[in-house]
């Protein structure tokens, strides 16, 4: 089954801490990227990347960081620096052409 | 930047159509979507109309694109409980990353 894997479904995170949300594709995407949805609010797009190694920060960059070792793989570390962490993450790929983006299942993150 | 906008509630009865609007900002846009998102799930999605269309319709599905006044608009007929959802307008700008909307609550009422 192709398709695009978050884990965890739901993360909790003490003040203080560093969380690490995990996304993985097997589409065999070169592009993939990371979304803070809020409440009545749209998607905003966090970091993405179009190639191993690269990565470029979107609109709210601040408190995050990714990294992307893998073209499978695109991890996102919600750092301490996040002071409103709360909120639904969905991770996403597409192809370079970028004609169709999907996405993950997403990630509920809490802070305790 | 682009600015894409939707009505955030939209209520009808079963089996009637559904239209959820969208207006967008910039005349660039290449592809535009719509995805439809199920509580505590993913985006899902839908149906997408590439920028030289006016309408592409899928099943129950139509999309409207008036290229002029900067709409689109996604039609839903004989809308059942299983449509409720938020629906969301995305629109891809060349060279640029997908911007999207905030979101359509569609309710279903029996």
């Amino acid at each position: 089954d192709g398709g695009i894997t978050q884990s965890p479904k739901y993360l909790f995170r003490k003040e203080g801490q560093n969380v690490t949300l995990s996304c993985e594709q097997n589409l065999n995407h070169d592009a993939m990227y990371w979304y803070r949805q809020d409440p009545g609010q749209g998607l905003r797009l966090i970091y993405y990347s179009q190639i191993v190694n690269d990565f470029q920060k979107g609109d709210i960059a601040e408190g995050y960081s990714v990294s992307r070792e893998k073209k499978e793989s695109f991890p996102l570390t919600v750092t301490s620096a996040q002071k409103n962490p709360t909120a639904f993450y969905l991770c996403a790929s597409s192809t370079l052409q970028q004609e169709t983006q999907y996405f993950g299942p997403g990630t509920r993150l809490l802070v305790l | 930047g682009e600015d894409v906008e939707q009505s955030l509630f939209l209520s009808v009865r079963e089996g009637d159509s559904s239209v959820i609007n969208c207006t967008y900002t910039d005349s660039s846009s290449t592809y535009l979507y719509w995805y439809k998102q199920e509580p505590g799930a993913g985006l899902q999605l839908l149906t997408y109309i590439f920028s030289n269309m006016d309408m592409k319709q899928d099943q129950r599905l139509t999309v409207l694109l008036n290229k002029k006044d900067k709409h689109l608009s996604l039609r839903i007929a004989d809308t059942q409980t299983g449509d409720s959802a938020i629906y969301f307008c995305a629109v891809l700008l060349y060279g640029q990353n997908f911007v999207f909307g905030p979101g359509t609550r569609l309710s279903v009422l029996p």
